[in-house]
């Protein structure tokens, strides 16, 4: 069993649909990343964080350090925003990222 | 400024031939990472460099594959010689300080390399 796990794997969605992708980590950590990649392209990170919730645009990340749990939402979700999501643990005391698999999203016009 | 770079961004070769990647981190960072996705796996961490130094290659998968940062600027892994299961995109990162300062991490396009 991995130690990030995500869910779902593959998501189809609406434009403008409210979308959640779900990252549950086993270890503790110091942070958690929110990472995407489109087609062909390399990796981009959306959020870095160990507490509350971050926003950037429509994209908001939130973690529950508690119940290892972190959450990536996009609002009024556009074609643009298809893409693999990505989430990342940073280990508390290590420098390496775990990675979960990745969450591929599509969002149809 | 520039992102990290990898080159080549694709790569086929045969098997037991030996292939060189290429990573330039973002001028001025100190920690350079690379990491690799096979085929339906998630990614998985393979080494970390700070500066020239070593800090951690825990995830080297095997003896065929060296990592060499000379001179603390850019890196390259060297797969030698090359087995099938090597293929996947080879992804390297860059971040201006350690842990546990947490730093946003800046990832390069990848390699994708094929072996056959």
């Amino acid at each position: 069993k991995n130690e990030v796990e995500q869910s779902p794997q593959n998501l189809t969605a609406q434009e403008g649909e409210f979308i959640t992708i779900n990252c549950s980590y086993s270890v503790g950590i110091s942070a958690l990343h929110w990472l995407q990649q489109h087609p062909g392209g390399g990796i981009v990170s959306l959020f870095m964080l160990s507490s509350g919730k971050k926003k950037h645009g429509r994209l908001i990340a939130t973690i529950n350090i508690q119940e290892k749990h972190s959450s990536l939402h996009i609002t009024a979700s556009h074609p643009r925003d298809s893409a693999v999501y990505i989430c990342a643990a940073r280990r508390r005391g290590g420098s390496r990222l775990t990675f979960g698999e990745g969450t591929q999203l599509t969002v149809n016009p | 400024e520039a992102g990290v770079t990898q080159f080549p961004s694709h790569s086929v070769i045969e098997k037991g031939q030996t292939v060189t990647l290429r990573c330039d981190p973002i001028s001025g960072h100190d920690n350079l990472y690379w990491y690799r996705r096979v085929m339906g796996k998630e990614i998985k961490f393979l080494l970390h460099f700070v500066k020239e130094s070593k800090q951690d290659e825990s995830g080297m998968p095997n003896n065929r594959f060296l990592a060499e940062r000379t001179g603390g600027t850019y890196s390259t892994l060297k797969v030698q010689p090359a087995e099938l299961e090597d293929s996947g995109v080879y992804f390297c990162a860059s971040s201006r300080t350690p842990v546990p300062y947490n730093s946003p991490l800046h990832f390069g396009n990848g390699t994708r390399l094929t072996v056959t």
